[in-house]
């Protein structure tokens, strides 16, 4: 099971402003960075962000993350019919000694 | 161009065994871990473990060690998740991806094997 929460879905209309809150412990979150991933419908993840706040080349930069404590949080500004997809949270986690993913969440455009 | 493309989906019975492969290209193979993700049907990512295709040394996630097998072979940059038997809950979508430290993120990722083990 999942150790990073996040909430099952979100929602907004193009244009608007949504955030993704990853809540996890101090074992991961709050001693390794965060990194975050797109999944769109039907294909393989995709990397959306990477060491709490950078972002590949190629991602949009109205994707932005950030972390504080043993919490992230991944922004989506100027929301985009594209941008519907599920996104996921995810550090390594030093109990475990393994990387672990966040529940995931479903960002769906109205 | 950096890639990573994985077999074609497969279909087995229970007790059955598999392996499936990502082969690597558009980058220097073994600077790279390759680690491997499954999805369930319908449910999130899970990471199953990583392999070191330099040497071929494996980590595995608690929850699947001593279930499936990690190999690499370097010489044709590929790598290899096996099961020796199957069961039904393995239907999943297993996609590998490169992995540079240990703790660092997943930045290509293949397009995903679908297997189904199914009576």
């Amino acid at each position: 099971q999942s150790v990073l929460t996040q909430p099952p879905s979100t929602s907004g209309t193009p244009g608007q402003r949504v955030t993704i809150s990853c809540s996890g412990s101090s074992s991961n979150i709050g001693s390794n960075t965060v990194n975050w991933y797109q999944q769109l419908p039907g294909t393989a993840p995709k990397l959306l962000i990477y060491s709490n706040n950078q972002r590949p080349s190629g991602v949009p930069d109205r994707f932005s993350g950030s972390k504080s404590g043993t919490s992230a949080s991944l922004a989506i500004s100027g929301l985009q019919s594209e941008d519907e997809a599920d996104y996921y949270c995810a550090a390594w986690d030093d109990s475990l000694n393994g990387y672990v993913f966040g529940t995931g969440t479903k960002v769906t455009v109205l | 161009e950096v890639q990573l493309v994985q077999s074609g989906a497969e279909v087995k019975k229970p007790g059955e065994s598999l392996r499936i492969s990502c082969k690597g290209s558009g980058y220097s193979f073994t600077n790279y871990w390759i680690t491997w993700v499954r999805q369930m049907p319908g449910k999130g990512l899970e990471w199953m473990g990583r392999i070191d295709p330099t040497d071929s040394y494996t980590y595995y996630s608690p929850s699947f060690q001593g279930h499936v097998t990690f190999s690499a072979d370097k010489s044709i940059s590929t790598a290899y998740l096996q099961w020796s038997t199957l069961k039904a809950s393995d239907t999943a979508i297993y996609y590998c991806a490169r992995q540079f430290s240990v703790a660092g993120p997943f930045d290509y990722w293949g397009q995903g094997t679908l297997v189904t083990v199914s009576s």
